[in-house]
């Protein structure tokens, strides 16, 4: 199994561009997360989805968007980038069975937007 | 929604010596609670977590205490070796939810550094 992959590595942006992060599991997880991270903080979430067509909010998700039409995919879309978008972002997923809450973590997305 | 105060922010220790950190949370129905590991330019790892019906956990060097009636927990890694080297998380359900399954509020991490 490859687990949670994401694309791109990295990516630099214009302030007011858009861009998509992917993000996809193959361990028929039924939960996935989006979160960030900025330099010397914790991970902040800024989505979450309990399974495919159903999406919630996190603590910081102002000017972002999220889709779950597939089990596998969640990405995660970023409209009008701001300055304050820069940071590194981590998908996540789960399997919420028995009380097991392990999240596993994607490699991140280094974002700039200058 | 839950707050996670994490300390020390950065640890150093010599090799073979112990390494604790401490958090605290803010929710009383939060009940699991996962601490991870992050290497550099790599993503979280889940070291172990420990659920509100158990006050501690071990997994061989690696230990998790809980107080709930506190409302801390912490971190214990005994015989330190350099791959301990890495910043650890503490993390508590997020939102108001108990479990952890709707996802996790962090603390800001602690950066482990071991001597030689």
């Amino acid at each position: 199994n490859a687990g949670v992959t994401q694309t791109p590595k990295f990516r630099i942006l214009k302030i007011g561009q858009s861009m998509t992060l992917q993000c996809a599991q193959d361990m028929n997880h039924n939960y996935m997360y989006w979160y960030r991270q900025d330099p010397g903080m914790g991970l902040k979430l800024i989505y979450y989805s309990v399974g495919a067509g159903i999406t919630d909010k996190g603590e910081v998700p102002n000017g972002y968007n999220v889709s779950r039409s597939t089990t596998e995919d969640f990405p995660l879309r970023l409209e009008l980038a701001a300055p304050s978008q820069t940071s590194v972002y981590f998908c996540a997923s789960s399997y919420v069975q028995g009380g097991s809450y392990e999240q596993y973590f994607g490699p991140g997305t280094r974002l700039t937007v200058t | 929604g839950e707050n996670v105060e994490q300390h020390p922010s950065t640890l150093s220790v010599q090799e073979g010596d112990s390494a604790v950190i401490k958090c605290t949370y803010s929710d009383s129905a939060s009940n699991y609670f996962p601490w991870y590991k992050q290497e550099l330019g790599k993503g979280p790892q889940l070291i172990i977590d420990i659920r509100s019906n158990v006050g501690e956990k071990k997994d061989q060097r690696i230990a998790v205490t809980l107080n709930k009636t506190a409302k801390h927990f912490s971190l214990h890694i005994t015989e330190t070796q350099p791959e301990d080297s890495a910043v650890y998380f503490c993390a508590a359900p997020h939102p108001y939810s108990g479990g952890g399954a709707d996802g996790l509020t962090f603390g800001k991490g602690t950066h482990l550094i071991i001597q030689p």
